[in-house]
Protein backbone atom coordinates (compact mmCIF):
# COMPACT_ATOMS: atom_id res chain seq x y z
CA UNK A 1 0.00 0.00 0.00
CA UNK A 2 0.88 3.47 -0.22
CA UNK A 3 2.86 5.26 2.37
CA UNK A 4 2.76 8.08 4.37
CA UNK A 5 5.45 10.04 7.04
CA UNK A 6 5.65 12.13 9.53
CA UNK A 7 8.30 13.84 11.04
CA UNK A 8 9.40 14.39 13.46
CA UNK A 9 8.04 10.88 15.11
CA UNK A 10 8.61 12.56 19.12
CA UNK A 11 9.49 16.37 19.90
CA UNK A 12 9.69 18.19 22.97
CA UNK A 13 9.16 21.62 22.92
CA UNK A 14 9.20 24.51 25.77
CA UNK A 15 5.72 26.09 26.44
CA UNK A 16 5.59 29.49 23.98
CA UNK A 17 7.62 28.16 21.80
CA UNK A 18 6.28 26.50 18.14
CA UNK A 19 6.58 23.50 16.59
CA UNK A 20 6.21 22.46 13.00
CA UNK A 21 4.89 18.42 12.04
CA UNK A 22 5.01 17.68 8.10
CA UNK A 23 3.11 14.90 6.52
CA UNK A 24 4.44 13.33 3.39
CA UNK A 25 3.09 10.80 0.85
CA UNK A 26 6.09 8.83 -0.01
CA UNK A 27 4.82 7.31 -3.22
CA UNK A 28 1.45 9.07 -4.52
CA UNK A 29 0.15 12.70 -5.31
CA UNK A 30 -2.84 13.80 -2.22
CA UNK A 31 -4.82 16.28 -3.25
CA UNK A 32 -6.67 15.80 0.60
CA UNK A 33 -4.70 15.67 3.54
CA UNK A 34 -6.46 15.31 7.03
CA UNK A 35 -4.93 16.06 10.76
CA UNK A 36 -6.34 13.96 13.72
CA UNK A 37 -5.47 14.62 17.52
CA UNK A 38 -5.84 12.06 20.11
CA UNK A 39 -5.06 12.86 23.83
CA UNK A 40 -4.27 10.11 26.09
CA UNK A 41 -6.14 7.17 26.01
CA UNK A 42 -8.89 9.03 23.88
CA UNK A 43 -10.14 8.45 20.47
CA UNK A 44 -8.84 10.52 17.46
CA UNK A 45 -10.69 13.24 16.54
CA UNK A 46 -10.16 15.04 13.13
CA UNK A 47 -8.63 19.19 13.27
CA UNK A 48 -8.66 19.78 9.99
CA UNK A 49 -9.04 18.72 6.46
CA UNK A 50 -5.73 20.06 4.36
CA UNK A 51 -6.03 20.67 0.34
CA UNK A 52 -3.61 20.71 -1.86
CA UNK A 53 -3.35 25.01 -2.69
CA UNK A 54 -6.17 26.20 -1.20
CA UNK A 55 -6.89 27.11 2.64
CA UNK A 56 -7.72 24.37 5.25
CA UNK A 57 -10.62 24.12 6.68
CA UNK A 58 -11.06 23.69 10.48
CA UNK A 59 -13.55 21.48 12.71
CA UNK A 60 -15.52 23.28 15.30
CA UNK A 61 -13.12 24.38 18.51
CA UNK A 62 -9.54 23.97 16.91
CA UNK A 63 -8.29 27.14 16.66
CA UNK A 64 -6.87 28.03 13.07
CA UNK A 65 -4.72 30.46 14.08
CA UNK A 66 -2.68 28.28 16.17
CA UNK A 67 -2.84 25.08 14.32
CA UNK A 68 -1.29 26.38 11.46
CA UNK A 69 -1.31 24.30 8.22
CA UNK A 70 -0.10 24.81 4.87
CA UNK A 71 -0.53 22.20 2.00
CA UNK A 72 1.72 23.53 -0.78
CA UNK A 73 2.26 20.76 -3.03
CA UNK A 74 0.78 17.78 -3.54
CA UNK A 75 2.92 15.49 -1.18
CA UNK A 76 3.50 18.09 1.38
CA UNK A 77 1.02 19.02 4.10
CA UNK A 78 2.56 20.87 7.39
CA UNK A 79 0.91 21.57 11.06
CA UNK A 80 2.39 24.08 12.64
CA UNK A 81 1.44 24.62 16.47
CA UNK A 82 1.92 27.86 17.68
CA UNK A 83 3.16 29.38 20.67
CA UNK A 84 2.39 25.53 22.18
CA UNK A 85 0.98 25.11 25.84
CA UNK A 86 1.10 22.11 27.83
CA UNK A 87 -2.65 21.29 26.97
CA UNK A 88 -1.34 21.10 23.51
CA UNK A 89 0.34 17.99 24.12
CA UNK A 90 -1.13 15.01 21.91
CA UNK A 91 -0.58 12.59 19.48
CA UNK A 92 -0.76 13.88 16.40
CA UNK A 93 -2.04 11.71 12.87
CA UNK A 94 -2.27 13.11 9.76
CA UNK A 95 -3.76 10.96 6.33
CA UNK A 96 -3.52 11.08 2.80
CA UNK A 97 -5.75 10.45 0.39
CA UNK A 98 -4.84 9.23 -3.03
CA UNK A 99 -7.18 10.29 -6.48
CA UNK A 100 -8.56 9.03 -7.94
CA UNK A 101 -9.04 5.55 -5.60
CA UNK A 102 -10.55 7.56 -2.94
CA UNK A 103 -8.23 5.69 -0.50
CA UNK A 104 -7.16 7.05 2.76
CA UNK A 105 -3.36 6.19 4.50
CA UNK A 106 -2.39 7.29 7.72
CA UNK A 107 1.04 8.43 8.67
CA UNK A 108 2.77 7.16 11.59
CA UNK A 109 1.83 9.88 13.81
CA UNK A 110 4.01 12.45 16.01
CA UNK A 111 3.85 12.57 19.94
CA UNK A 112 4.22 16.15 21.24
CA UNK A 113 5.38 16.92 24.69
CA UNK A 114 4.79 20.83 25.84
CA UNK A 115 6.98 20.97 28.77
CA UNK B 1 -24.01 13.94 11.77
CA UNK B 2 -22.88 10.79 11.94
CA UNK B 3 -22.09 9.05 15.03
CA UNK B 4 -19.84 5.83 15.85
CA UNK B 5 -20.22 3.99 19.01
CA UNK B 6 -18.03 1.46 20.42
CA UNK B 7 -19.99 0.74 23.96
CA UNK B 8 -17.01 -1.47 24.65
CA UNK B 9 -14.00 0.70 26.52
CA UNK B 10 -12.01 -2.23 27.88
CA UNK B 11 -12.18 -5.80 27.10
CA UNK B 12 -9.79 -8.79 28.81
CA UNK B 13 -9.90 -12.18 27.74
CA UNK B 14 -7.54 -15.17 28.09
CA UNK B 15 -5.46 -16.31 25.26
CA UNK B 16 -7.54 -18.71 23.19
CA UNK B 17 -10.76 -17.33 23.87
CA UNK B 18 -12.99 -15.65 21.16
CA UNK B 19 -13.98 -12.28 21.30
CA UNK B 20 -16.30 -9.59 19.85
CA UNK B 21 -15.34 -6.43 19.56
CA UNK B 22 -18.81 -3.95 18.77
CA UNK B 23 -19.79 -1.48 16.81
CA UNK B 24 -22.37 0.73 16.21
CA UNK B 25 -22.74 3.52 13.69
CA UNK B 26 -25.15 6.38 13.07
CA UNK B 27 -25.73 8.09 9.66
CA UNK B 28 -27.68 9.21 7.23
CA UNK B 29 -26.02 8.60 4.04
CA UNK B 30 -26.63 5.53 1.91
CA UNK B 31 -23.36 5.24 0.75
CA UNK B 32 -20.99 5.12 3.02
CA UNK B 33 -17.48 3.25 4.48
CA UNK B 34 -16.52 1.44 7.55
CA UNK B 35 -13.21 0.54 8.53
CA UNK B 36 -11.17 -1.12 11.53
CA UNK B 37 -8.28 -0.26 12.56
CA UNK B 38 -5.87 -1.75 15.26
CA UNK B 39 -3.65 0.63 17.57
CA UNK B 40 -0.31 -0.74 19.11
CA UNK B 41 1.26 0.92 21.97
CA UNK B 42 3.39 2.27 19.29
CA UNK B 43 0.33 4.61 17.98
CA UNK B 44 0.68 3.67 14.56
CA UNK B 45 -2.69 2.87 13.28
CA UNK B 46 -2.95 0.18 11.07
CA UNK B 47 -5.49 -1.06 8.60
CA UNK B 48 -7.58 -4.01 9.10
CA UNK B 49 -10.72 -3.52 6.91
CA UNK B 50 -13.36 -1.42 4.46
CA UNK B 51 -16.25 -2.34 3.97
CA UNK B 52 -18.93 -0.11 2.11
CA UNK B 53 -22.67 0.06 2.82
CA UNK B 54 -23.57 -1.99 -0.38
CA UNK B 55 -21.58 -5.10 0.69
CA UNK B 56 -22.99 -7.05 3.93
CA UNK B 57 -21.21 -10.25 3.04
CA UNK B 58 -19.24 -11.39 6.52
CA UNK B 59 -15.39 -11.16 6.22
CA UNK B 60 -12.78 -13.72 7.06
CA UNK B 61 -9.10 -13.15 7.05
CA UNK B 62 -7.10 -15.62 9.34
CA UNK B 63 -8.90 -15.21 12.76
CA UNK B 64 -10.80 -12.09 12.44
CA UNK B 65 -13.75 -12.03 10.75
CA UNK B 66 -16.37 -9.39 10.81
CA UNK B 67 -19.99 -8.85 10.83
CA UNK B 68 -21.46 -6.03 9.03
CA UNK B 69 -25.36 -6.04 9.59
CA UNK B 70 -27.52 -3.10 8.15
CA UNK B 71 -30.63 -3.09 9.52
CA UNK B 72 -28.96 -3.05 13.23
CA UNK B 73 -26.40 -0.53 12.02
CA UNK B 74 -23.87 -2.60 13.40
CA UNK B 75 -19.87 -3.59 12.17
CA UNK B 76 -18.78 -6.06 14.89
CA UNK B 77 -15.53 -7.79 14.20
CA UNK B 78 -14.59 -11.13 16.19
CA UNK B 79 -10.78 -12.25 16.79
CA UNK B 80 -10.98 -15.89 17.12
CA UNK B 81 -8.49 -17.82 19.28
CA UNK B 82 -6.77 -14.44 20.39
CA UNK B 83 -3.30 -14.39 21.41
CA UNK B 84 -1.11 -11.83 23.30
CA UNK B 85 -0.15 -10.12 20.20
CA UNK B 86 -3.77 -8.89 19.69
CA UNK B 87 -3.61 -6.50 22.55
CA UNK B 88 -3.75 -2.88 21.83
CA UNK B 89 -6.79 -0.66 21.11
CA UNK B 90 -8.84 -1.71 18.12
CA UNK B 91 -11.16 1.59 16.58
CA UNK B 92 -14.46 1.34 14.24
CA UNK B 93 -14.30 3.98 11.61
CA UNK B 94 -17.06 5.91 9.11
CA UNK B 95 -16.38 7.75 6.40
CA UNK B 96 -19.45 9.10 4.43
CA UNK B 97 -20.03 11.28 1.18
CA UNK B 98 -19.86 8.08 -0.81
CA UNK B 99 -15.92 7.50 -0.67
CA UNK B 100 -13.81 6.01 1.51
CA UNK B 101 -11.23 8.95 1.42
CA UNK B 102 -13.40 11.27 3.20
CA UNK B 103 -12.88 12.63 6.77
CA UNK B 104 -13.45 9.77 9.47
CA UNK B 105 -15.42 9.55 12.40
CA UNK B 106 -13.85 7.39 14.71
CA UNK B 107 -15.81 5.66 17.68
CA UNK B 108 -14.06 5.59 21.27
CA UNK B 109 -12.15 2.87 20.87
CA UNK B 110 -11.85 -0.66 22.42
CA UNK B 111 -8.62 -1.73 24.61
CA UNK B 112 -8.32 -5.06 24.10
CA UNK B 113 -6.05 -7.42 26.77
CA UNK B 114 -5.38 -10.63 26.00
CA UNK B 115 -3.55 -12.73 28.97
CA UNK B 116 -1.32 -15.43 28.58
Amino acid sequence: GAVVSQHPSRVICKSGTSVKIECRSLDFQATTMFWYRQFPKQSLMLMATSNEGSKATYEQGVEKDKFLINHASLTLSTLTVTSAHPEDSSFYICSAVTAPLYEQYFGPGTRLTVT
Amino acid sequence: AQKVTQAQTEISVVEKEDVTLDCVYETRDTTYYLFWYKQPPSGELVFLIRRNSFDEQNEISGRYSWNFQKSTSSFNFTITASQVVDSAVYFCALSEAGNAGNMLTFGGGTRLMVKP
